[in-house]
């Protein structure tokens, strides 16, 4: 079975504080890993990838994730976030086919002034 | 921006009526995908496509749902007869390839059905 788990739904952290947002999955064969960003009402938007070599990989706005084989993990990372960072993010797994991206179940990160 | 446009952004409908969207690919991206997004945040894919052919469906598309990717013309994504389960952000997403590359999300169509 391939599936993909956020085990935490709702994070809260303060302005400046660093974070990790994680993802977990269960998938064979070659794979993607990406990580999306949700604000409210609106469509989804590309952060990273991963697919091979480097397992550390840098995203847009200062976020990175990486990429785990051991323990089948793509955690996302940001040192300092912002107030703006206030969003959902959706880790994302497909295969290296036509096979659709199948979607985490979210996590809502809250950033307090 | 988002180069992916979807049409309606909002649309109500009685159970049993027909409602449609439309999705516009972002240029040069021959694969596209429809998505349903219900309120918990959960992600059911529906169909995807390159160029005008089907690649994959769930069961439900083919049965009550109807979409097609015409060429030169917006692609679209039909419920023939809605229903209230059916109420949800419908996101359309395009990418360039075949492979598990980027997806790119247009803002979605929100459906409520009432």
């Amino acid at each position: 079975t391939q599936t993909v788990s956020q085990s935490d739904a709702h994070v809260t952290v303060f302005e400046g504080d660093s974070v990790e947002l994680r993802c977990n999955y269960s998938y064979g064969g070659s794979i993607y890993l990406s990580w999306y960003i949700q604000h409210h009402g609106h469509g989804l938007q590309f952060l990273l990838k991963y697919y091979s070599g480097n397992p550390v990989v840098q995203g847009v706005n200062g976020f990175e994730a990486e990429f785990s084989k051991s323990d089948s993990s793509f955690h996302l990372r940001k040192a300092s976030v912002h107030w703006s960072d206030s969003a959902v993010y959706f880790c994302a797994v497909s295969s290296n086919n036509n096979n659709a991206p199948r979607f985490g179940a979210g996590t809502k990160l809250s950033v307090k002034p | 921006n988002s180069k992916v446009i979807q049409t309606p952004r909002y649309l109500v409908k009685g159970q049993g009526q027909k409602a449609k969207m439309r999705c516009i690919p972002e240029k040069g991206h021959p694969v596209v995908f429809w998505y349903q997004q219900n309120k918990n945040n959960e992600f059911k894919f529906l169909i995807n496509f390159q160029n005008q052919e089907v690649l994959q469906q769930i069961d439900m598309t083919e049965k009550r749902f109807s979409a097609e990717c015409p060429s030169n013309s917006p692609c679209s994504l039909e419920i023939q007869s809605s229903e209230a389960g059916d109420s949800a952000l419908y996101l359309c997403a395009s990418r360039r390839d075949s492979s598990g590359n980027t997806l790119y999300f247009g803002e979605g169509s929100r459906l409520i059905v009432v």
